[in-house]
C-alpha cells in the first residue's frame, strides 16, 4: 500500500479483555516499529522487528504484551487481561533500511485503545 | 538507555523565529531525528542528523554537537499550521528513543 496502514483505528474493551491490533507496513519495508503514546506524553518504545533477525523486545512493559510478524509484512500487536493504564493510541512504523534505523521511519495513524 | 530532554511547551508568533532545543544522554549513538506531530495525527518525518553541524531544509534547519548531546530544530517565517508538537528522537543501537516533544503554539 501507499503508507502504513493500521486497525482499527479506534477499540473500546472492557478490562480484562484481549486485544489484537493490526499494522501493514510499506511493501518492502524490512523494519517495523511498535510504539505507545499516552495522552500528553511522548512516544514510548514496544518492539522491533528486522528482517528474519529475533525481535527486540526490550520495551514490552509486562508479560501481557507480545507481538508477532510474518515475514516482512504484517505485524500484531495482542495485549491480554488489558487494564485501564494500557490505554493509549498504539502507533505502528516502518523503515526501508536492512541494516539498521538510521532511515525515516513512515509512522501509521494508530490504533486509539480505550479500556473501561 | 537514553534520556532526553526538551521543553514542554513553546509559544511564538506567526512569521517570527523560533528554535527548539534538545539534549540527550545516550549509551549509543545513531543519529538524532526530529519529528512533527499534529494534534490528532501521527508523526512525520523532518530531519535527520549523524554528523555535527547545520542541516538546512526549507524553513527548517536542524543542528547536532554530539560532543555536547545538543540539537536544536530551528523553524523560520512561522506559519499558523506549523502549531504541533516536535519530538527529538535519538538513535541508539536497534532502537529509536523519542523525547516527550515540545508544543510549539503558532499564534497570529
Amino acid at each position: 500500500g501507499a503508507g502504513v496502514s493500521q486497525s482499527p483505528s479506534n477499540k473500546v474493551t472492557e478490562k480484562g479483555k484481549d486485544v489484537e491490533l493490526r499494522c501493514d507496513p510499506i511493501s518492502g519495508h524490512t523494519a517495523l516499529y511498535w510504539y505507545r503514546q499516552r495522552l500528553g506524553q511522548g512516544l514510548e518504545f514496544l518492539i522491533y522487528f528486522q528482517g528474519n533477525s529475533a525481535p527486540d523486545k526490550s520495551g514490552l512493559p509486562s508479560d501481557r504484551f507480545s507481538a508477532e510478524r510474518t515475514g516482512e509484512s504484517v505485524s500484531t500487536l495482542t495485549i491480554q487481561r488489558t487494564q485501564q493504564e494500557d490505554s493509549a493510541v498504539y502507533l505502528c512504523a516502518s523503515s526501508a533500511n536492512p541494516t539498521g534505523f538510521n532511515e525515516k521511519l513512515f509512522f501509521g495513524s494508530g490504533t486509539q485503545l480505550s479500556v473501561l | 538507555g537514553q534520556n532526553i530532554d526538551q521543553p514542554t511547551e513553546m509559544t511564538a508568533t506567526e512569521g517570527a523565529i523560533v528554535q527548539i532545543n534538545c539534549t540527550y544522554q545516550t549509551s549509543g549513538f545513531n543519529g538524532l531525528f526530529w519529528y512533527q506531530q499534529h494534534a490528532g495525527e501521527a508523526p512525520t518525518f523532518l530531519s535527520y542528523n549523524v554528523l555535527d553541524g547545520l542541516e538546512e531544509k526549507g524553513r527548517f534547519s536542524s543542528f547536532l554537537s554530539r560532543s555536547k548531546g545538543y540539537s536544536y530544530l530551528l523553524l523560520k517565517e512561522l506559519q499558523m499550521k506549523d502549531s504541533a508538537s516536535y519530538l527529538c528522537a535519538v538513535g541508539g543501537y536497534s532502537t529509536l528513543t523519542f523525547g516527550k516533544g515540545t508544543m510549539l503554539l503558532v499564534s497570529p
